[in-house]
């Protein structure tokens, strides 16, 4: 199964806003609720951001945000800040109990 | 808060074997489902296993399928991944991860370790 689709790099300036869109299709995305958001910064492992398309786990800032309309889930990041610069990437329960993971998105600050 | 160690990885020859493991510490291991997700260089994530708390549920991706086997030890806090009949596109960093399965939050992860599959 292919990768969900995201772009391959935004760019912001700080305090801006930013969304990251996540593609998938009607087998993914578009069926279940079940979209999570990951930050990795270079070198580091990944840290969760969001599930269950919207739900940010404690510590993680509110600037961050999701949704999700049809086949495609998006984050958005509010009041850009220089520590935010890093891949970002979307994740999907596929059905048949099978995950899949977004390309991966690179963020510029400005 | 909880903490992931993966060891195991190295260099290894095309069609070689190699295990990986992941020591949890500060959590209740035996109630967490657990994964691992590979990221070759330069390249994305990949979800490539998951086992349930008893091991009574474990799932793989199509591309290790066969050729990987996941377990878990709940009396030693550790999870394995058996990497055999191992492929040049096997090279990866691979990493473990503690997931809620009903979330898909992966809300722990280790700091991984580096296989490179290479004559």
């Amino acid at each position: 199964q292919s990768a969900l689709t995201q772009p391959a790099s935004v760019s912001g300036s700080p305090g801006q806003s930013i969304t990251i869109s996540c593609t998938g299709s009607i087998s993914d995305v578009g069926s279940y609720n079940l979209v999570s958001w990951y930050q990795q910064h270079p070198g580091k492992a990944p840290k969760v951001l969001l599930y269950e398309v919207t739900k940010r786990p404690s510590g993680v800032s509110n600037r961050f945000s999701g949704a999700k309309s049809g086949n495609t889930a998006s984050l958005t990041i509010s009041g850009l800040q220089a520590e935010d610069e890093a891949d970002y990437y979307c994740c999907s329960f596929a059905g048949s109990s099978t995950i899949i993971f977004g390309g991966g998105t690179q963020l510029t600050v400005l | 808060e909880g903490q992931l160690v993966e060891s195991g990885g190295g260099l290894v020859q095309p069609g070689g074997s190699l295990r990986l493991s992941c020591a949890a510490s500060g959590f209740i291991f035996n109630s967490y489902n657990m994964n691992w997700v590979r990221q070759a260089p330069g390249k994305g994530l990949e979800w490539i296993a998951h086992i349930s708390t008893s091991s009574s549920t474990i799932y793989y991706a199509d591309s290790v399928k066969g050729r990987f086997t996941i377990s878990r030890d709940n009396a030693k806090n550790s999870v394995s991944l058996q990497m055999n009949s191992l492929r040049d596109e096997d090279t990866a960093v691979y990493y473990c991860a503690r997931v809620d399965w009903g979330s898909l939050a992966f809300d722990i992860w280790g700091q991984g370790t580096m296989v490179t599959v290479s004559s």
